[in-house]
């Protein structure tokens, strides 16, 4: 059971590139989301899934896109990568239970735009 | 909207003493609370958490008690350990997708 998994660990873009960073998890989670830390802001939601096919806009989601095309993948798409989007970013997993939502979280991916 | 508000750290102690990492919350209507553990280069884990006012969450020797008079959350331990070092996270969660989370709290124990 290897839980979340992302690849890339890290990640080096130049401005206007697009990449996608990937998330698996194995746990038949129905919820699935991206998070970005960054230094002083605690983790900040970019975009969540509750379910394959179904995707929603989380508190920053400028410059990035999701799909869900199955239970277990939820990548994230970085459309014209800009500087201000250096940052380390979350995958998280999560189903509901005992009055609340529990999430697991991937080993992160730390990507540097220059 | 909601908000998370931790103390700012880094907390240094040395090792066996007493932690306490405090934590309060606004927010409408009754959240759920967490406390989330990092450990350097890895992903957040859930640590501990709490549903109801009045609840206590425990985990490996950490202690946080869900005080809705006060809206506060403050983790807790009575002895702590080297590999204790990490930072530490408060959460309040309304809904899957209303997460809020602290700025994070560095902790760092001495032999």
């Amino acid at each position: 059971n290897a839980g979340v998994t992302q690849t890339p660990k890290f990640q080096v873009l130049k401005t206007g590139q697009s990449m996608t960073l990937q998330c698996a998890q194995d746990m038949n989670h129905e919820y699935m989301s991206w998070y970005r830390q960054d230094p002083g802001m605690g983790l900040r939601l970019i975009h969540y899934s509750v379910g394959a096919g179904i995707t929603d806009q989380g508190e920053v989601p400028n410059g990035y896109n999701v799909s869900r095309s199955t239970t277990e993948d939820f990548p994230l798409r970085l459309l014209s990568a800009a500087p201000s989007q250096t940052s380390v970013y979350f995958c998280a997993s999560g189903t509901s239970g005992g009055g609340s939502y529990e999430q697991y979280f991937g080993p992160g991916t730390r990507l540097t735009v220059t | 909207g909601d908000s998370v508000t931790q103390m700012e750290g880094p907390v240094t102690l040395s090792e066996e003493a007493f932690l306490t990492i405090n934590c309060t919350y606004t927010a409408t209507g009754y959240p759920s609370l967490f406390w989330y553990v990092q450990y350097p280069g890895e992903g957040l884990q859930l640590l501990l958490k709490a549903t109801k006012a009045d609840d206590k969450g425990s985990n490996k020797g950490f202690e946080a008690t869900y005080r809705k008079e006060t809206t506060s959350f403050h983790l807790e331990k009575g002895s702590v350990q080297v590999s204790d070092s990490a930072v530490y996270f408060c959460a309040s969660q309304r809904g899957y997708q209303k997460v809020t989370f602290g700025t994070g709290t560095k902790l760092q124990v001495i032999p």
